[in-house]
């Protein structure tokens, strides 16, 4: 069955870096756009990102837009979000999703991670 | 690329119906048929449950149903049940490959 196995979350101070996982399985990684979903504690869901199957098209929300970057790893069926100049307000559950459609992005989100917790806090 | 609009909460008792507004702009919503809706349990990832303003992905219970006016779009549970108990999150297609989720709207089953 398709499995989105997120990791590297943890406490990070403001200012700093921090890269997070997400490992695929159950599924033709590959064939699929995958994006980053976030939920900040008691608060609804944000849109992250997007990245497209084969790597070359990225797209952000303007909040984290110039701060993060999505990229993957299609021999390892490993997604990343690279974090860079991390904000309180960054503090969040960080789910990665996968697309619905295979080759175009499509933009619905059929199966999610179990999500990782990001505090950023000095 | 803000949020969406939905009420905060809405209840109903078992076997009626509700139904959730999201209310969007002409540049969003009211642009693409790409609405969707998810249903989030406490502790739990979302799930899928209609894509494409109306299409329920296979497994889901057609008591769950969407539609669309204008710049807003709707979300119908009929026949609730103790287990529709949960919030639930729509979200559209806001152009320039940009996706953008309703603030959330947390269902009681009374």
């Amino acid at each position: 069955q398709v499995q989105l196995v997120e990791s590297g979350g943890g406490v990070v101070q403001p200012g700093r870096s921090l890269r997070l996982s997400c490992a695929a399985s159950g599924f033709t990684f590959n064939s699929y756009g995958m994006h980053w979903v976030r939920q900040a504690p008691g608060k609804g869901l944000e849109w992250v990102g997007v990245l497209s199957h084969d790597g070359i098209n990225k797209y952000y929300a303007d909040s984290v837009k110039g701060r993060f970057t999505i990229s993957r790893d299609n021999s390892k069926n490993t997604l990343y979000l690279q974090m860079n100049t991390l904000r309180a307000e960054d503090t969040a559950v960080y789910y990665c999703a996968k697309d619905s459609t295979s080759g175009p992005i499509g933009g619905d989100l059929d199966c999610w991670g179990q999500g990782i917790l990001v505090t950023v806090s000095s | 690329q803000s949020a969406l609009t939905q009420p905060a909460s809405v209840s109903g008792s078992p076997g009626q119906s509700i139904t959730i507004s999201c209310t969007g702009t002409s540049s969003d919503v009211g642009s693409y048929k790409l609405v969707s809706w998810y249903q989030q349990h406490p502790g739990k990832a979302p799930k899928l449950m209609i894509s494409d303003v109306s299409k329920r992905p296979s497994g889901v219970s057609n008591r769950f149903s969407g539609s669309k006016s204008g710049n807003t779009a709707s979300l119908t549970i009929s026949g609730l049940q103790a287990e529709d108990e949960a919030d639930y999150y729509c979200y559209s297609y806001a152009g320039s490959s940009t996706w953008v989720f309703g603030g959330g709207t947390k269902l009681t089953v009374l």
